[in-house]
């Protein structure tokens, strides 16, 4: 069974980087696209961008070049860092797998809360 | 591009419920959708339009036809509570419904 675990810091203060990371277990690293979702109370669940086992990423434009996703293939692990964080980023942050259509296996959510 | 939702659907227990997806051209797209319960991730049901992933009650089904997606939950069961999300790939960004409350009455 597929499991994504994922960890990072918190809380932080206005223009800090949020980093995060999920460790993937069990199934394979490649063939799939590894995700950064997120959801708060007023925009819903908002993709964040991807990443394949090759390093090849794809971004939502709304963040404004603020992300950056990257892969340690030799843990299985895949990392997300989002610059100049604002009150807007606070949210419940999610890493999942993508196959072809759909997100199918999500890790738990990490809540993220941005106050100086 | 947006994918509009009903806030809230209401049924009664093993009544069918019905919940809507509208996009534009949504049809020409794959859909998917998500179940979410408070405090917990969402759990993907229903991808590539009309497909349940392993471990997906048949009691679910799905279409998507010209503008809208529609989700189809047949013998309602309290289980199935919940908030449900459709999902579209539009152009190289993920879009998310604004996502629809399901009550069993």
């Amino acid at each position: 069974q597929v499991q994504l675990q994922l960890w990072g810091a918190g809380l932080l203060k206005p223009s800090e980087t949020l980093s995060l990371t999920c460790a993937v277990y069990g199934g394979s690293f490649n063939n799939y696209y590894w995700t950064w979702i997120r959801q708060s109370p007023g925009k819903g669940l908002e993709w964040i961008g991807d990443i394949n086992h090759y390093g090849a990423t794809s971004y939502n434009w709304v963040l404004g070049g603020r992300a950056a996703i990257s892969t340690d293939t030799s843990k299985n692990q895949f990392s997300l860092r989002l610059a100049s964080l604002t009150a807007a980023d606070m949210a419940t942050y999610y890493c999942a797998r993508r196959p072809h259509s759909g997100f199918d296996f999500w890790s738990q959510g990490d809540l993220v809360t941005v106050s100086s | 591009y947006e994918l509009t939702q009903p806030p809230s659907v209401s049924v009664s227990p093993g009544q069918t419920a019905t919940i809507t997806c509208s996009g534009h051209k949504l049809g020409e797209k794959l859909a998917c959708w998500y179940h979410q319960k408070p405090g917990q991730a969402p759990i993907l049901v229903i991808y590539a339009d009309s497909k349940r992933p392993s471990g997906i009650s048949e009691r679910l089904s799905a279409f998507n036809s010209g503008n809208t997606a529609t989700l189809t939950i047949s013998g309602t069961q309290a289980m199935d509570e919940g908030d449900y999300y459709c999902q579209a790939w539009d152009g190289g960004c993920y879009v998310f419904g604004t996502g629809t409350t399901l009550t069993v009455l």
